[in-house]
């Protein structure tokens, strides 16, 4: 009930192209949903994040869509950059409280 | 700001030994949270914290304890360290939805 299932696992994508990575969730308490962004050996920090009340969000390239009837949300990166290299998590909060449960990542590649 | 601090930032144990995995924020934040993360899996929820005085387990906190006697501090404990909580921890704190990240903790148990 409280999972978070994020796909794929690994992507790797050419300079210039999107990125998307996709998460589904079972529980409809949940009402907030960041993506998260880790480069190696740093803790993660929050990119982008959404309410169930809106269908997209956008901030520069990164677009996050949101389904509610289909329980699930994507991350979508326009014109990806060698830079954006990361894993990028997703993950949902329960509205009891603050906790977040968070996706297993996604490791992007971008290749210049 | 310094934001999250972790000490210490790698650690080696022996099965059976115990460490205190060290976490501030000087952010006022009233929750604290810690998280472990296996290599290639999310995030794990271990216990949290929603101010000084409070705590309760997360997801996945057998083997571990924690304390919060002040808003800045809350310390991880390990008693009798195994081989399965060989991770790297993740200290974080909120005030509203954000949640702020220290650097981690990688920790061996051998």
């Amino acid at each position: 009930q409280q999972q978070v299932k994020q796909s794929p696992q690994s992507l790797i994508v050419q300079k210039g192209g999107i990125s998307i990575i996709n998460c589904a969730y079972e529980n409809t308490a949940f009402d907030y949903f960041p993506w998260y962004q880790q480069f190696p050996g740093k803790g993660p920090a929050l990119l982008i994040a959404i309410r169930p009340d809106v269908s997209e969000k956008k901030e520069g390239r990164f677009t996050i869509s949101f389904n509610k009837s289909a329980k699930q949300f994507s991350l979508h990166i326009m014109d990806s950059q060698p830079g954006d290299s990361a894993t990028y998590f997703c993950a949902a909060r329960n509205n009891a409280g603050n906790m977040l449960t968070f996706g297993g990542g996604t490791r992007l590649m971008v290749k210049p | 700001n310094a934001g999250v601090t972790q000490t210490p930032k790698f650690r080696i144990l022996k099965i059976g030994q115990s460490m205190t995995l060290q976490c501030a924020q000087d952010m006022n934040h009233n929750y604290m949270y810690w998280y472990r993360q296996d290599p290639g899996m999310g995030l794990k929820l271990i216990y949290y914290s929603v101010g000084a005085g409070i705590t309760d387990k997360g997801e996945v906190p057998n083997g571990y304890n924690v304390s919060r006697s002040t808003t800045e501090d809350f310390p991880l404990r390990l008693e009798l360290a195994a081989p399965s909580q060989t991770s790297v921890y993740f200290c974080a704190s909120s005030y509203a939805d954000e949640q702020y990240f220290g650097p981690g903790t990688r920790l061996t148990v051998t």
